[in-house]
């Protein structure tokens, strides 16, 4: 059973705070990671993939991977209002293959509030 | 990113028909796409891994012949709910595959009701 799993929360922040999401896996194999946002009764739009140990940074975001650990985060820095929505952590469990599957933790909902 | 376009975006049929919705991916080829449903307050779940000219890959528990999957080309996918029952009520959405980073675009999906 491939499993991810995600505070679901909510989460709330002030403006200006840090917002922290975090993530775990099961499957040991996973290569790719991915953090996508999703808005109510949208779909999700990627925020940030990553690959390898380590940080990866992109603007306010940025994204942490330990794979000994099994564990996956986000960071989003200096939090807006428009950053509330619903942050899903997704896993690629397809090793050595092309078929690339992605599996959803079921998300956590972050509220930024003014 | 990648644009990927689904249609149509909300649908409402009686018990017993058919509903088909396309998945098109507008400025890049896509040898595959991907299949999810979600319900409420759920999180996505692949139902099926479309490939070009080939058979789609059901996930476990999918009624491959409940939910009919064809990718014709390159650039589009369709999903055929057939015999439609109320419960297959869901929202439902697809994506599509860059060949670089294994990155998957979405398209908006297609919320369905079925009376």
């Amino acid at each position: 059973q491939k499993e991810v799993e995600q505070n679901s929360g909510p989460l709330s922040v002030p403006e200006g705070a840090i917002a922290s999401l975090n993530c775990t896996y099961s499957d040991r194999v996973s290569q790719s990671f991915f953090w996508y946002r999703q808005y109510s009764g949208k779909s999700p739009e990627l925020i940030m993939s990553i690959y390898s140990n380590g940080d990866k940074e992109d603007g306010r975001f940025t994204a942490q991977l330990n794979k000994a650990s099994q564990y996956v985060s986000l960071l989003i820095r200096d939090s807006q209002p428009s950053d509330s929505a619903t942050y899903l952590c997704a896993v690629n469990i397809d090793r050595g293959s092309t078929l690339g599957r992605l599996y959803f933790g079921r998300g956590t909902q972050l509220t930024v509030w003014p | 990113g990648a644009v990927v376009s689904q249609h149509p975006s909300w649908v409402i049929c009686k018990s017993g028909t058919s509903v088909k919705i396309e998945c098109r991916s507008l400025d890049f080829q896509a040898t595959t796409m991907f299949w999810y449903r979600q319900f409420p307050k759920q999180s996505l779940m692949l139902m099926a891994t479309s490939n070009e000219g080939s058979k789609a890959t059901y996930e476990q528990g999918v009624e491959k012949d409940k939910f009919l999957i064809n990718h014709a080309s390159l650039t589009l996918s369709t999903l055929t709910v057939t015999s439609a029952h109320p419960e297959d009520s869901s929202f439902y959405i697809c994506s599509a595959r860059t060949s670089v980073g294994n990155i998957q675009y979405f398209g908006a999906g297609t919320r369905l009701s079925v009376l």
